[in-house]
């Protein structure tokens, strides 16, 4: 079966752009969680969806936002692009957002804004 | 507020010698702890997790954790270490209140280096 997947893998941007990245989870799981990874850092939470609803929000600015699909992928929005929204995103889908359920992670998309 | 921390920014190990790298909690009631692992330019693996039950926990390449409440700990382990586990390791903790959806929250990572 196929992992979660994401695209694009790499991306450049310049700042003030906006960017859109894709998430497409594992089949048969109805929730998906955005993340940012800044080199050296642990992901930080940026959403959860869970059945098209927007279930958790993390401490980001009003820049990102994202929506989930009736299919259950996802799309991750940026506006305004800053030098440090330059990071790996991370999408991770779960059956449910039952605490107990297990995440699984996409490969990510590393973003560079200049 | 919900967290974990990592004490060792780098763990270094010869290959065949057993592995241990450290993770501590902080959590209002019950937690739900998680291990991935992060090879280079890669997305995060899922390598165990502890809900309940037995603390001694069995995961994936055989590697394990031991949940110790008493001293807030879950520690990975792994009883021959491979040229191969090289990478970061990431210990996380579920988020379980309603409004945070249940994210999990990451310590800064911990990169293992096996030497051969």
């Amino acid at each position: 079966d196929a992992g979660v997947t994401q695209s694009p893998t790499h991306l450049i941007k310049t700042r003030g752009q906006h960017v859109t990245l894709r998430c497409s989870p594992i089949s048969g799981h109805k929730s998906v969680s955005w993340y940012q990874q800044v080199l050296g850092q642990g992901p930080q939470f940026i959403f959860q969806y869970y059945e098209k609803e927007e279930r958790g929000r993390g401490n980001f600015p009003d820049r990102f936002s994202a929506r989930q699909f009736p299919n259950y992928s996802s799309e991750l929005n940026v506006n305004a692009l800053l030098l440090g929204d330059s990071a790996l995103y991370l999408c991770a889908s779960s059956l449910t957002r039952t605490s107990t359920d297990t995440q699984y992670f996409g490969p990510g998309t590393r973003l560079t804004v200049l | 507020a919900q967290s974990v921390a990592q004490p060792e920014d780098q763990v270094n190990v010869a290959e065949g010698n057993p592995l241990t790298v450290k993770c501590t909690y902080s959590v209002s009631g019950n937690p739900y702890l998680f291990w991935y692992v992060q090879y280079p330019n890669r997305g995060l693996q899922f390598l165990l997790k502890y809900i309940t039950g037995d603390n001694l926990v069995k995961g994936s390449y055989g590697f394990e954790a031991e949940f110790n409440k008493s001293q807030t700990s879950f520690h990975l382990k792994k009883p021959s270490a491979l040229v191969s586990d090289s990478a970061l390791y990431f210990c996380a903790v579920r988020d379980i209140y309603y409004n945070q959806g249940g994210k999990l929250i990451f310590g800064q990572g911990t990169e293992l280096s096996v030497k051969p």
